[in-house]
Protein backbone atom coordinates (compact mmCIF):
# COMPACT_ATOMS: atom_id res chain seq x y z
CA UNK A 1 0.00 0.00 0.00
CA UNK A 2 0.75 3.54 -0.50
CA UNK A 3 1.58 5.85 2.46
CA UNK A 4 0.79 9.34 2.93
CA UNK A 5 2.13 10.94 -0.03
CA UNK A 6 3.56 14.62 0.37
CA UNK A 7 5.03 16.91 -3.18
CA UNK A 8 7.45 18.64 -3.07
CA UNK A 9 9.77 17.22 -1.29
CA UNK A 10 12.12 20.55 -1.43
CA UNK A 11 10.87 24.00 -1.87
CA UNK A 12 12.95 26.54 -1.91
CA UNK A 13 11.30 30.46 -2.33
CA UNK A 14 12.00 33.41 -1.66
CA UNK A 15 10.02 36.34 1.07
CA UNK A 16 6.71 36.82 -0.27
CA UNK A 17 6.05 34.07 -2.92
CA UNK A 18 3.02 32.12 -2.33
CA UNK A 19 3.71 28.32 -1.34
CA UNK A 20 1.50 25.86 -2.22
CA UNK A 21 2.42 22.06 -0.34
CA UNK A 22 -0.03 19.34 -1.24
CA UNK A 23 -0.91 15.97 0.36
CA UNK A 24 -2.38 12.63 -0.81
CA UNK A 25 -3.74 10.70 2.50
CA UNK A 26 -3.97 6.81 2.75
CA UNK A 27 -6.88 6.23 0.86
CA UNK A 28 -9.30 5.03 3.25
CA UNK A 29 -8.44 7.44 5.54
CA UNK A 30 -11.00 10.04 6.93
CA UNK A 31 -8.74 12.02 9.14
CA UNK A 32 -5.84 14.32 7.64
CA UNK A 33 -3.87 16.54 9.60
CA UNK A 34 -0.63 19.02 8.64
CA UNK A 35 2.15 19.48 10.97
CA UNK A 36 5.21 21.62 11.24
CA UNK A 37 8.29 20.96 12.57
CA UNK A 38 11.06 22.78 13.28
CA UNK A 39 14.20 22.58 16.16
CA UNK A 40 12.79 25.19 18.33
CA UNK A 41 8.82 24.04 19.05
CA UNK A 42 8.83 20.33 17.59
CA UNK A 43 6.01 19.04 15.90
CA UNK A 44 3.11 21.49 15.87
CA UNK A 45 -0.27 20.16 14.76
CA UNK A 46 -1.87 22.86 12.13
CA UNK A 47 -4.99 21.76 10.93
CA UNK A 48 -7.30 18.72 11.38
CA UNK A 49 -9.51 17.75 8.88
CA UNK A 50 -12.24 14.78 9.37
CA UNK A 51 -14.37 13.47 6.22
CA UNK A 52 -12.59 16.64 4.01
CA UNK A 53 -14.51 19.00 6.45
CA UNK A 54 -11.75 21.42 8.46
CA UNK A 55 -12.27 20.56 12.37
CA UNK A 56 -9.71 22.57 14.34
CA UNK A 57 -7.81 25.51 12.56
CA UNK A 58 -6.18 27.12 15.88
CA UNK A 59 -2.95 25.90 15.18
CA UNK A 60 -2.66 27.53 12.29
CA UNK A 61 -0.47 30.52 13.05
CA UNK A 62 -1.65 33.31 10.90
CA UNK A 63 -3.96 34.56 7.99
CA UNK A 64 -1.05 33.43 5.52
CA UNK A 65 -1.79 29.74 6.36
CA UNK A 66 -4.69 28.04 4.89
CA UNK A 67 -5.46 24.91 3.85
CA UNK A 68 -8.11 22.93 2.23
CA UNK A 69 -9.53 19.41 1.39
CA UNK A 70 -11.68 19.72 -1.80
CA UNK A 71 -12.05 15.31 -1.47
CA UNK A 72 -11.00 12.08 0.44
CA UNK A 73 -7.49 11.92 -1.66
CA UNK A 74 -6.49 15.55 -1.46
CA UNK A 75 -5.19 18.52 0.66
CA UNK A 76 -3.32 21.35 -0.05
CA UNK A 77 -1.40 23.95 2.31
CA UNK A 78 -0.87 27.30 0.82
CA UNK A 79 1.41 29.90 2.62
CA UNK A 80 0.59 33.64 1.27
CA UNK A 81 2.95 35.63 1.21
CA UNK A 82 5.58 33.14 2.56
CA UNK A 83 8.32 34.60 5.05
CA UNK A 84 11.68 33.85 6.32
CA UNK A 85 10.13 32.41 9.33
CA UNK A 86 7.66 29.66 7.96
CA UNK A 87 10.82 27.55 7.45
CA UNK A 88 10.27 24.04 8.48
CA UNK A 89 9.45 20.73 7.46
CA UNK A 90 5.58 20.49 7.27
CA UNK A 91 4.20 17.21 7.63
CA UNK A 92 1.05 15.67 6.58
CA UNK A 93 -0.18 12.80 8.11
CA UNK A 94 -3.75 10.50 8.13
CA UNK A 95 -5.51 8.09 10.40
CA UNK A 96 -8.58 6.26 10.90
CA UNK A 97 -10.76 7.88 13.22
CA UNK A 98 -12.46 6.15 15.72
CA UNK A 99 -15.46 5.60 17.32
CA UNK A 100 -16.42 9.00 19.03
CA UNK A 101 -13.63 11.18 17.18
CA UNK A 102 -10.69 9.40 18.49
CA UNK A 103 -8.08 9.52 16.27
CA UNK A 104 -6.41 5.95 15.34
CA UNK A 105 -2.44 4.74 14.19
CA UNK A 106 -1.37 8.07 12.18
CA UNK A 107 0.92 8.20 9.53
CA UNK A 108 3.01 10.28 8.36
CA UNK A 109 4.32 11.61 4.60
CA UNK A 110 7.98 12.23 3.99
CA UNK A 111 7.84 15.86 4.52
CA UNK A 112 8.14 19.03 2.70
CA UNK A 113 10.80 20.76 3.51
CA UNK A 114 10.82 24.70 3.07
CA UNK A 115 13.19 27.37 2.76
CA UNK A 116 12.11 30.37 2.69
CA UNK A 117 15.27 33.48 1.56
CA UNK B 1 -3.23 20.75 29.66
CA UNK B 2 -1.11 17.68 28.50
CA UNK B 3 2.54 17.85 28.55
CA UNK B 4 4.51 15.09 27.13
CA UNK B 5 8.88 15.05 28.39
CA UNK B 6 10.97 12.50 26.73
CA UNK B 7 14.42 11.21 28.87
CA UNK B 8 16.92 11.64 28.02
CA UNK B 9 16.84 13.83 25.15
CA UNK B 10 19.92 11.93 23.68
CA UNK B 11 21.71 8.55 23.89
CA UNK B 12 24.51 6.76 22.88
CA UNK B 13 25.17 3.09 23.25
CA UNK B 14 27.55 0.29 21.76
CA UNK B 15 25.98 -1.84 19.86
CA UNK B 16 24.09 -5.04 21.48
CA UNK B 17 22.95 -3.05 23.86
CA UNK B 18 19.58 -3.65 25.72
CA UNK B 19 17.82 -0.15 26.28
CA UNK B 20 14.83 2.02 27.54
CA UNK B 21 13.63 4.96 26.18
CA UNK B 22 11.36 7.25 28.62
CA UNK B 23 8.10 8.91 27.88
CA UNK B 24 5.99 10.95 30.53
CA UNK B 25 2.62 12.73 30.49
CA UNK B 26 0.99 14.99 32.88
CA UNK B 27 -2.74 13.80 32.27
CA UNK B 28 -3.54 10.65 32.75
CA UNK B 29 -6.53 10.47 30.86
CA UNK B 30 -5.39 9.01 27.39
CA UNK B 31 -6.79 7.24 24.70
CA UNK B 32 -3.60 5.42 23.00
CA UNK B 33 0.23 6.10 23.19
CA UNK B 34 2.08 5.80 20.09
CA UNK B 35 5.76 5.45 19.61
CA UNK B 36 7.59 6.78 16.07
CA UNK B 37 10.86 6.75 15.18
CA UNK B 38 12.50 9.59 12.88
CA UNK B 39 15.51 9.34 10.59
CA UNK B 40 17.35 12.08 9.61
CA UNK B 41 15.49 14.23 6.98
CA UNK B 42 12.91 11.46 6.45
CA UNK B 43 8.92 11.18 8.14
CA UNK B 44 8.00 9.54 11.09
CA UNK B 45 7.46 5.69 10.91
CA UNK B 46 4.99 4.39 13.24
CA UNK B 47 6.56 1.83 15.46
CA UNK B 48 3.83 1.07 18.34
CA UNK B 49 0.10 1.89 19.41
CA UNK B 50 -0.86 0.98 22.73
CA UNK B 51 -4.55 1.70 23.67
CA UNK B 52 -5.84 2.52 26.77
CA UNK B 53 -6.62 -0.70 28.29
CA UNK B 54 -3.29 -2.25 27.17
CA UNK B 55 -0.15 -2.58 29.30
CA UNK B 56 2.03 -3.21 26.30
CA UNK B 57 2.54 -4.38 22.88
CA UNK B 58 5.81 -6.03 21.41
CA UNK B 59 7.03 -5.80 17.85
CA UNK B 60 10.41 -7.12 16.92
CA UNK B 61 13.03 -6.19 19.48
CA UNK B 62 10.62 -3.46 20.69
CA UNK B 63 8.99 -3.83 23.59
CA UNK B 64 6.12 -0.78 24.81
CA UNK B 65 4.83 -0.89 28.21
CA UNK B 66 2.31 1.91 29.53
CA UNK B 67 1.46 2.35 33.46
CA UNK B 68 -1.61 5.40 33.24
CA UNK B 69 -1.61 5.69 36.59
CA UNK B 70 2.18 6.69 37.10
CA UNK B 71 1.80 8.68 33.22
CA UNK B 72 4.83 6.61 32.10
CA UNK B 73 5.86 4.58 29.11
CA UNK B 74 8.95 2.81 28.47
CA UNK B 75 10.22 1.71 24.85
CA UNK B 76 12.28 -1.07 25.21
CA UNK B 77 14.96 -2.21 22.55
CA UNK B 78 17.13 -5.36 22.94
CA UNK B 79 20.09 -5.86 21.03
CA UNK B 80 20.60 -2.50 20.08
CA UNK B 81 21.77 -2.57 16.51
CA UNK B 82 23.60 0.93 14.38
CA UNK B 83 20.60 0.77 12.20
CA UNK B 84 18.41 1.68 15.12
CA UNK B 85 20.29 5.08 15.24
CA UNK B 86 17.51 7.21 14.95
CA UNK B 87 15.36 9.89 16.44
CA UNK B 88 12.26 8.39 18.90
CA UNK B 89 9.26 10.12 19.50
CA UNK B 90 6.24 9.63 21.41
CA UNK B 91 2.91 11.07 21.25
CA UNK B 92 -0.01 10.88 23.33
CA UNK B 93 -3.74 11.46 22.19
CA UNK B 94 -6.08 11.96 25.49
CA UNK B 95 -9.72 10.82 25.36
CA UNK B 96 -11.10 14.38 24.37
CA UNK B 97 -10.52 14.36 21.07
CA UNK B 98 -8.45 13.84 17.99
CA UNK B 99 -5.48 15.91 19.39
CA UNK B 100 -2.66 13.98 19.86
CA UNK B 101 0.48 15.54 21.77
CA UNK B 102 4.16 14.77 20.70
CA UNK B 103 7.20 14.54 23.18
CA UNK B 104 10.43 16.12 21.84
CA UNK B 105 12.02 12.68 21.63
CA UNK B 106 15.36 11.18 22.36
CA UNK B 107 18.11 10.94 20.08
CA UNK B 108 19.63 7.84 19.68
CA UNK B 109 23.14 6.86 18.29
CA UNK B 110 24.23 3.52 18.59
CA UNK B 111 27.84 2.80 17.90
CA UNK B 112 29.20 -0.23 15.99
Amino acid sequence: DAGVIQSPRHEVTEMGQEVTLRCKPISGHNSLFWYRQTMMRGLELLIYFNNNVPIDDSGMPEDRFSAKMPNASFSTLKIQPSEPRDSAVYFCASSLALAGGHTGELFFGEGSRLTVL
Amino acid sequence: KQEVTQIPAALSVPEGENLVLNCSFTDSAIYNLQWFRQDPGKGLTSLLLIQSSQREQTSGRLNASLDKSSGRSTLYIAASQPGDSATYLCAVMGTGGFKTIFGAGTRLFVKA
